[in-house]
């Protein structure tokens, strides 16, 4: 089982509507979650981060977290043509060996079409 | 803050050759992670400094690959004897402590 999943995609939504992006982790010691945009041929940009169960509203973008279910997402509320792009879902382990690390899903491939 | 840059951004080599890469983080931040991301993958954790210490190396990584943050500011990773499966995209980040982490523009590696 991978530490952090991301369905691949690709996600497929109209210009305006919500796109949701999910991503499952293994490691219930992961303490904070990230999201990352990547345009093709760039490197990841930040654009949200959660450390606690709930919503964390920003902009246009909601990230959600659920510890319980071991689950966080990622609502892009209004979707443009240029919120075209992958995007990363990344967890940190608040300790053990691997105290600090960001671990990477697969990324989804969102496409906002006209 | 003029973030984190990478340097070089491309880098294209033959199969054998040495090559390193550079990485200056965004100025206090103490964190330094190095990844590797392929085509269609999410980044791949390589290693990661708290100032001067590295504190983790991915068992992934050959002997071929060795990273140093001498006096905890800027990095550089290192693949000796490259091989085409090295080819690339390999990413620097910097954090303040355990909260969000910045992106360098990456080098990319082609081994020919």
């Amino acid at each position: 089982q991978k530490e952090v999943e991301q369905n691949s995609g690709p996600l497929s939504v109209p210009e305006g509507a919500i796109a949701s992006l999910n991503c499952t982790y293994s490691d219930r010691g992961s303490q904070s979650f990230f999201w990352y945009r990547q345009y093709s041929g760039k490197s990841p940009e930040l654009i949200m981060s959660i450390y606690s169960n709930g919503d964390k509203e920003d902009g246009r973008f909601t990230a959600q977290l659920n510890k319980a279910s071991q689950y966080v997402s990622l609502l892009i509320r209004d979707s443009q043509p240029s919120d075209s792009a992958t995007y990363l879902c990344a967890a940190r382990l608040a300790g053990g060996t691997s105290y600090g690390k960001l671990t990477f899903g697969q990324g989804t491939i969102l496409t906002v079409h006209p | 803050d003029t973030g984190v840059s990478q340097d070089p951004r491309h880098k294209i080599t033959k199969r054998g050759q040495n090559v390193t890469f550079r990485c200056d983080p965004i100025s206090e931040h103490n964190r330094l992670y190095w990844y590797r991301q392929t085509l269609g993958q999410g980044p791949e954790f390589l290693t990661y400094f708290q100032n001067e210490a590295q504190l983790e190396k991915s068992r992934l990584l050959s002997d071929r690959f060795s990273a140093e943050r001498p006096k905890g500011s800027f990095s550089t990773l290192e693949i000796q004897r490259t091989e085409q499966g090295d080819s690339a995209m390999y990413l620097c980040a910097s954090s303040r402590g355990h909260v969000e982490a910045f992106f360098g523009q990456g080098t990319r590696l082609t081994v020919v």
